[in-house]
């Protein structure tokens, strides 16, 4: 079945520093989401990224989508301490099938 | 206001003892989700839901039941419980044409001992 890894499972940064997570799906994704979820809480939609090499962005957050529709990355530049949470790419294969990576524990050390 | 409830938030129960997590959207979606939680696997989704009365399996069915008998509510089932059910859960739901953008209840921590 669709699998969809995702690395790395933590980072600690100094605040200021920038910050990238990456996800590979086993096979070809028809959309890919990110999500975060802070301590204690539910994931959070963040952004859906559906063309090949497409790439978004929201103030410090830029999002890509890779060219095979298969990988795809988070870079946060110049963290902060609110960045802090857990990152969650999550591949749809067919329009009802969804498989969340594992996620990256974001930790910003002030 | 927008939003995905679950019920029970905690819940602390003894092996065997059958058990409903509730979940209830009101935002009219049709797809409709139950997730758990574990440290070191993330996510993985339990059970499904297109539309009422059509429900599938996800990553990890085994020892859940759901049902889909009206849009807004989706229960998750455990017949049976078990130690290895002890778990964080989350309902989520979404538009079909929102390209399924989910929004996530707040989670039910269960702990069956």
């Amino acid at each position: 079945g669709q699998q969809v890894m995702q690395i790395p499972q933590y980072q600690h940064v100094q605040e200021g520093e920038d910050f990238t997570t990456y996800c590979n799906s086993s096979t070809t994704l028809s959309n890919i989401q990110w999500y975060k979820q802070r301590p204690g809480g539910h994931p959070v939609f963040l952004i859906q990224l559906v063309k090949s090499g497409e790439v978004k962005k929201q103030k410090r957050l830029t999002f890509q989508f890779g060219e095979a529709k298969k990988n795809s990355s988070l870079h946060i530049t110049a963290t902060q301490t609110t960045d802090v949470g857990t990152y969650f790419c999550a591949g749809a294969g067919g329009y009802q099938k969804v498989t969340f990576g594992i996620g990256t524990k974001l930790q910003v050390i002030p | 206001e927008a939003q995905v409830t679950q019920n029970p938030r905690y819940l602390i129960t003894v092996t065997g003892k059958k058990l409903t997590v509730t979940c209830s959207q009101n935002m009219n979606h049709e797809y409709m989700s139950w997730y758990r939680q574990d440290p070191g696997l993330g996510l993985r989704q339990i059970y499904y839901s297109m539309n009422v009365e059509v429900t599938d399996k996800g990553d990890v069915p085994e020892g859940y039941k759901v049902s889909r008998k009206e849009k807004r509510n989706f229960p998750l089932i455990l017949e049976s419980p078990s130690p290895n059910q002890t778990s964080l859960y989350f309902c989520a739901s979404s538009y079909r044409d929102r390209g399924y953008e989910q929004y996530f209840g707040p989670g039910t921590r269960l702990t069956v001992t």
